[in-house]
């Protein structure tokens, strides 16, 4: 079945930490984003990657960083200079040549103490 | 500046009522326009996309009015299922790119 995955469901670090969440997709999809949610707020996009080798910040960009060596993968790091990273990371992908549909993975929970 | 906003209610429903939701935008250069469901610590999940001229899945209904640039949701003979959380997602297009913009989105409870 294809799809995305996200690993690890739930991560707790202390804080100072640098910190990377994996996501990958079997989707051949070309665009990938990376998502943070806090509760009760909506979703709020970190980056965003149209194809391989290529990203671009979202709204909230500061304090992490991402690579998009190949077109399966998109990990996120959370660094030490993300002031307030616990939080619900989405990452989700897209098929621009057609309905644009994004398909989420099930996200990672990051506790940083 | 909020982009997409929503009422984040809750709206609490009896089973069997119809309940509608509005979402508006501020980008008059959006595009796309989907209606996302969102289950409680769950990823969102493709409701349904919203186009020019209205359509329909079931018992839901989605709406676009460009000229006072909002989308809405109807949800028929409500069930205690839908009870969720309903984002609205907007989308720029410039250039090719594909950039979404979310709603922070509205509750729906329904209660036997």
């Amino acid at each position: 079945d294809g799809g995305i995955t996200q690993s690890p469901k739930y991560l707790f670090r202390k804080e100072g930490q640098n910190v990377t969440l994996s996501c990958e997709q079997n989707l051949n999809h070309d665009a990938m984003y990376w998502y943070r949610q806090d509760p009760g707020q909506g979703l709020r996009l970190i980056y965003y990657s149209q194809i391989v080798n290529d990203f671009q910040k979202g709204d909230i960009a500061e304090g992490y960083s991402v690579s998009r060596e190949k077109k399966e993968s998109f990990p996120l790091t959370v660094t030490s200079a993300q002031k307030n990273p616990t939080a619900f990371y989405l990452c989700a992908s897209t098929d621009r040549g057609s309905s644009y549909e994004q398909y989420f993975g099930p996200g990672t929970r990051l506790t940083v103490t | 500046r909020k982009e997409v906003e929503q009422d984040p209610g809750p709206f609490n429903v009896p089973e069997g009522a119809t309940v509608a939701f509005n979402c508006t935008y501020s980008n008059s250069a959006s595009q796309s326009f989907f209606w996302y469901r969102q289950d409680c610590r769950k990823e969102p999940k493709l409701l349904m996309s919203v186009y020019s001229s209205g359509n329909e899945d079931g018992r839901f209904t989605a709406q676009l009015n460009r000229a006072s640039q909002y989308i809405s949701l109807l949800i028929r003979d409500s069930k205690l299922s839908d009870s969720a959380t309903y984002l609205c997602v907007v989308n720029i297009e410039p250039g090719g790119s594909y950039i979404p913009t979310f709603g922070r989105g509205t509750s729906l409870i329904v209660h036997p």
